[in-house]
This record gives structure tokens, C-alpha cells and sequence, in this order.
């Protein structure tokens, strides 16, 4: 069965400092690849996506993504966090031709101002 | 846009009682899910619909039932409920080509 893991479950930066969440998933076939925020009282949100084509792809708030196929992985990145990137983060994947999204289990980042 | 909402909000059930979980989106949205987020856990699917009158199970749906009638509004049925559906619900919607899933507010349950 498909797994995503998420290996840092809690990570504190202080501001300006930068940003890699890991995310590496089982599933030897084509795959579209998702990071979601749920920022503190709010619902989850999508971060950003890849499906084909580039490997590094671009969000919103400064956020990006490198798709790394040798190593099943799809590591979330951000230069300088700000301490409104508190939120918890979570990768998901979808096997092509599939509905059916598998997540993570989230990282609570807590920026610290 | 209301997007997707869910009813209610927070719900204590006792041992053995049902309810039923609402969940509805104005986008017409085809694709409609059910997922419980426990802490530490993620998110897992419960269960999934492509459209009106179609459903599938997903990760985790024993306890569960499900139900499209309209493009709109996608019930989640808890039947006998058990200490270990204590948890939080969370529906999405998502438009066919974007994969882009939208989310409700979610609903707290627990179960005593």
C-alpha cells in the first residue's frame, strides 16, 4: 500500500532562518504530489502541486518543491520563514489515474518572532 | 461562494447513538471526500465520490457510511458510534482537472 512519511513531526525555526520539510512516499508508479497548510485555526489549504514537467515548483507565500524521482521524495522549501508561516504542513499523494489522496502525517512549524 | 461548510461544528455522542455528518459545496464540484485527522495521524480517507449516486471506500471507512445523492451534499453516517471515531472530520471538494482539494471547517466528535 501507498505511504507518506513525514519524518520531522515538530520543527521551531526563528525568523529569517530557512525551511526544508521532508516528505518521501512508497509508490513505485506515476504519482501527483501535493503540500497543504492548515495555519492555526483555519482550514487546509494547498501550498502547491506537481503533476509533470519541472521538478521544482513554486507556491504561494514563497514556498517551493523539489520533486526528487530517484528518491521517492518532495521536499518543501522556503529561503526565510516569517513567524505567519506557523502552521502545520502536510504532503499528500494521489497515484495517477486515481481519486484517492494519501497524506502525511504533518509538521507543526513554529516560527518563532 | 460559501465553498465547502460542515455541520456542526463540534458534537459529543454517547456510546452506541448515530448521527449523521453534514457536508455541502456551491462549487459544483464533482469530486467530494471524507477524511478524519487524528494528532499525530494526518489525515486518512474515509470515503470518496467521483459524482451524484457513485461512492468509494477509501483508507479507513468500518464505522462509516456515505451517500451522493446530489452534486451538492455529501453525508458522512456514524452508526453505533465507538471512542475510536473521537476525532476530526474534515470534507473536501475538489474540480475534476485542477486536483486542487477544498476543504470545510471541519467537525470535532467525540465520543464517550
Amino acid at each position: 500500500a501507498q505511504s507518506v512519511s513525514q519524518h520531522n513531526h515538530h520543527v521551531i525555526l526563528s525568523e529569517a532562518a530557512s525551511l526544508e520539510l521532508g516528505c518521501n512516499y512508497s509508490y513505485g508508479g506515476t504519482v501527483n504530489l501535493f503540500w497543504y497548510v492548515q495555519y492555526p485555526g483555519q482550514h487546509l489549504q494547498l501550498l502547491l502541486k506537481y503533476f509533470s514537467g519541472d521538478p521544482l515548483v513554486k507556491g504561494i507565500k514563497g514556498f517551493e518543491a523539489e520533486f526528487i524521482k530517484s528518491k521517492f521524495s518532495f521536499n518543501l522549501r522556503k529561503p526565510s520563514v516569517q513567524w505567519s508561516d506557523t502552521a502545520e504542513y502536510f504532503c499528500a499523494v494521489k497515484e495517477k489515474g486515481t481519486y484517492k489522496y494519501i497524506f502525511g502525517t504533518g509538521t507543526r512549524l513554529k516560527v518563532l518572532a | 461562494n460559501a465553498g465547502v461548510t460542515q455541520t456542526p461544528k463540534f458534537r459529543i455522542l454517547k456510546i452506541g447513538q448515530s448521527m449523521t455528518l453534514q457536508c455541502a459545496q456551491d462549487m459544483n464540484h464533482n469530486y467530494m471526500y471524507w477524511y478524519r485527522q487524528d494528532p499525530g495521524m494526518g489525515l486518512k480517507l474515509i470515503y470518496y465520490s467521483v459524482g451524484a449516486g457513485i461512492t468509494d471506500k477509501g483508507e479507513v471507512p468500518n464505522g462509516y457510511n456515505v451517500s451522493r445523492s446530489t452534486t451538492e451534499d455529501f453525508p458522512l453516517r456514524l452508526e453505533l458510534a465507538a471512542p475510536s471515531q473521537t476525532s476530526v472530520y474534515f470534507c473536501a471538494s475538489q474540480e475534476g482537472s485542477s486536483y486542487e482539494q477544498y476543504f470545510g471547517p471541519g467537525t470535532r466528535l467525540t465520543v464517550t
